[in-house]
């Protein structure tokens, strides 16, 4: 059964650091990997995708992921952040027939 | 307007009522999902439907019904609320056509319900 674990369950970091949420999935088949983002009372949005090709994904707002088959990792990176990415993120994995399953969630928080 | 509407978008309620949350969508998606959320568990899936007539249990089904009205509705019964269904609903939807084979939802603002 596929599975994901989101290592951090809040990051605060400085307006203008660089950022990084970590995933690791685990599934025995081939994956599709998304990153959602969900900014106060607000539903979840895409931020990115993988589902095939280049294992470096850039996303909306800056944000770019890197796929690694061998680590079963896709962590999200961003090299300056903004107050504005002050949000929770999620991370989803998709194999075969099954259904999206969501990580637990990254908040995460942007001091001035 | 929100491709994806949820109704109420909170509520609060008594132990025991019997609650209904609507969803509607103008994206003209055939897939449709309910998911709940709670701090530190991010989204679990409660029920989903891949048409009208095709009505699947999710991860933590009891508790909860569902009623697939039309393409563009799918609605969530709470049937004797209890405060463990205090929780932020969502709705999602995706296209078979794409979305179904990868996975990609599209969500609704969320339905903020509290079970007093």
């Amino acid at each position: 059964a596929q599975s994901v674990t989101q290592l951090d369950s809040q990051v605060p970091v400085f307006e203008e650091a660089p950022v990084e949420l970590r995933c690791n999935y685990s599934s025995s088949v081939s994956v599709y990997l998304f990153w959602y983002v969900q900014y106060p009372n607000q539903g979840l949005q895409l931020l990115l995708k993988y589902l095939s090709g280049s294992t470096l994904v850039k996303g909306i707002n800056g944000f770019e992921a890197e796929f690694n088959k061998s680590q079963t990792s896709f962590h999200l990176r961003k090299p300056s952040v903004h107050i504005s990415d002050t949000a929770e993120y999620f991370c989803a994995v998709k194999s075969g027939a099954q259904k999206l399953v969501f990580g637990q969630g990254t908040r995460l928080t942007i001091n001035p | 307007d929100a491709d994806v509407t949820q109704t109420p978008r909170n509520r609060i309620t008594k132990t025991g009522k019997r609650i209904m949350l609507e969803c509607s969508q103008t994206k003209g998606h055939d897939r449709m999902y309910w998911y709940r959320q709670d701090p530190g568990l991010g989204l679990r899936l409660i029920y989903y439907s891949f048409d009208v007539k095709d009505i699947n249990k999710g991860e933590i089904s009891d508790g909860y019904s569902v009623s697939r009205q039309a393409q563009a509705k799918f609605s969530l019964s709470l049937e004797s609320a209890i405060p463990n269904q205090t929780a932020l609903y969502f709705c999602a939807t995706s296209d078979s056509t794409s979305g179904g084979k990868t996975g990609e939802l599209f969500f609704g603002e969320g339905s903020r319900l509290t079970v007093l």
